[in-house]
């Protein structure tokens, strides 16, 4: 089994839509968890560290089920620029696992 | 303040050749881990270094070798390259296990 799994997409939505990405982890021990965001030929950039079962960041709110081993990103309001791909990060010990992630784009 | 450096930033190497990759972390960072990232695939985890220590290591052969220097730069070394090889190759350093910040990455491509 995958350490993390993901629909890869490609999730295509109309700006101002909200969208929302779903993500497994297999291993009960990972400690933290991140969600980045990288774009075409760049490196991933941290979008959100996800703290206890979850938190908000302006149009962005991730949530954690611990117990499901799960956790989700909902992005509102989508701009052109949240045109990316989306991982899914969760932290055991100093491993930290990328899925292969989510593509996103956001149509004009 | 700079953020993590990577050098080069794109490499040729040839089958059976050495490569060298080098990264020098964010300020007040004391970790470094390597990935690597195949087309269409999320990075995989090499290893990470801390307190010049190799730490934690990914499922990755004997080839790839790493060291940490006292100033908490880091150089990743390939040895007998393949074809399979060729990706992005991505540093990221951070506080202890906590957040992670990559560098731009060293794009290797071998022949």
């Amino acid at each position: 089994r995958k350490e993390v799994e993901q629909d890869p997409g490609p999730f295509n939505v109309p700006e101002g839509a909200t969208v929302a990405f779903n993500c497994t982890y297999s291993n009960s021990a990972s400690q933290s968890f991140f969600w980045y965001r990288q774009d075409c030929r760049k490196e991933p950039k941290l979008l959100m560290s996800v703290y206890s079962s979850g938190n908000e960041d302006g149009r962005f709110t991730a949530q954690l089920n611990r117990a499901s081993q799960y956790i989700s990103l909902l992005i509102r309001d989508s701009k052109l620029s949240d045109s990316a791909t989306y991982l899914c990060v969760p932290n055991t010990g100093n491993q930290f696992y990328f899925g292969t992630g989510t593509s996103l784009t956001v149509i004009p | 303040d700079a953020g993590v450096t990577q050098s080069p930033t794109h490499l040729i190497k040839t089958r059976g050749q050495q490569v060298t990759l080098r990264c020098s972390p964010k300020s007040g960072h004391d970790t470094v881990s390597w990935y690597q990232q195949a087309l269409g695939q999320g990075p995989q985890f090499i290893f990470q270094y801390y307190e010049e220590e190799e730490r934690q290591r990914g499922n990755f052969p004997d080839r790839f070798s790493g060291h940490q220097f006292p100033n908490y730069s880091s150089e990743l070394n390939v040895n007998a390259l393949l074809l399979g090889d060729s990706a992005l190759y991505l540093c990221a350093s951070g506080r202890s296990s906590y957040e992670q910040y990559f560098g731009p990455g060293t794009r290797l491509t071998v022949t």
